[in-house]
């Protein structure tokens, strides 16, 4: 079965610090996709990032950067020079082919991230 | 482009009672998926909807069923709530669900007292 582990519960930086949160799976499919989804307080799930399983090269958004290494299972996240507005959760996400259809996401259990003057 | 859009925003039912949530998605897309979101398991699938079918469920139990129109609008109903039903109930579309971002609407978000 499927699994997303964000072991880091809680992250507190200073404006300014870069910040990477770990993200890492389980799942038997050779064919998957993985995602990162940030949770603000108004609670409505914004899309950041999704991964395919054939496509290791990471990837840079701005502030925004991704690693991700099949032979480890990860896929981290990078924010260079947080800002306040960064502050919310962080959730990775993981789809199989297996399932038959990548609408069935399972989500890590999240990585709050508080960012500070 | 409008987004995803959840109806109501809030409730608040008694244990017994049952609930009709509602889920607009993105014009043209044509998958809507459903999540709940409890401080305790975290998110969860419940199910997807694709042109009127229920295409993938999660583990549920029966009292949790959903429907989907032919407009793609869905609803997702819950009978004989129980306190643990409390939970933020998001819904999201894709224009497939074939391994597309999902767009997520606001939630609703439900209290069983």
């Amino acid at each position: 079965a499927q699994k997303v582990t964000q072991a880091q519960t809680e992250i507190s930086v200073v404006e300014k610090e870069d910040v990477t949160l770990d993200c890492v799976y389980e799942t038997r499919d050779t064919t998957y996709y993985l995602f990162w989804y940030k949770q603000p307080p108004s609670g409505e799930l914004v899309f950041l990032i999704r991964r395919n399983s054939f496509d290791e090269q990471n990837e840079i958004s701005g502030r925004y950067s991704w690693n991700f290494q099949k032979s480890t299972s990860s896929f981290n996240f990078t924010i260079t020079a947080s800002q306040v507005v960064d502050s919310a959760v962080y959730f990775c996400a993981l789809s199989e082919a297996g399932t038959g259809t990548a609408s069935k996401l399972t989500f890590g259990t999240g990585t709050r991230l508080q960012v500070t003057l | 482009k409008a987004g995803v859009t959840q109806t109501p925003r809030y409730l608040i039912k008694t244990r017994g009672q049952q609930v009709t949530l509602s889920c607009s998605p993105i014009s043209g897309h044509r998958s809507v998926s459903w999540y709940q979101q409890t401080p305790g398991q975290g998110l969860q699938f419940l199910f997807e909807y694709f042109s009127e079918t229920q295409r993938n469920k999660g583990n549920f139990p029966g009292r949790f069923s959903g429907r989907q129109f032919s407009n793609s609008r869905s609803e997702m109903n819950v009978s004989t709530l129980e306190l643990g039903d409390s939970a933020l109930y998001l819904c999201a579309s894709t224009p497939s669900g074939s391994y597309n971002e999902q767009f997520f609407g606001p939630g609703t978000r439900l209290t069983v007292l």
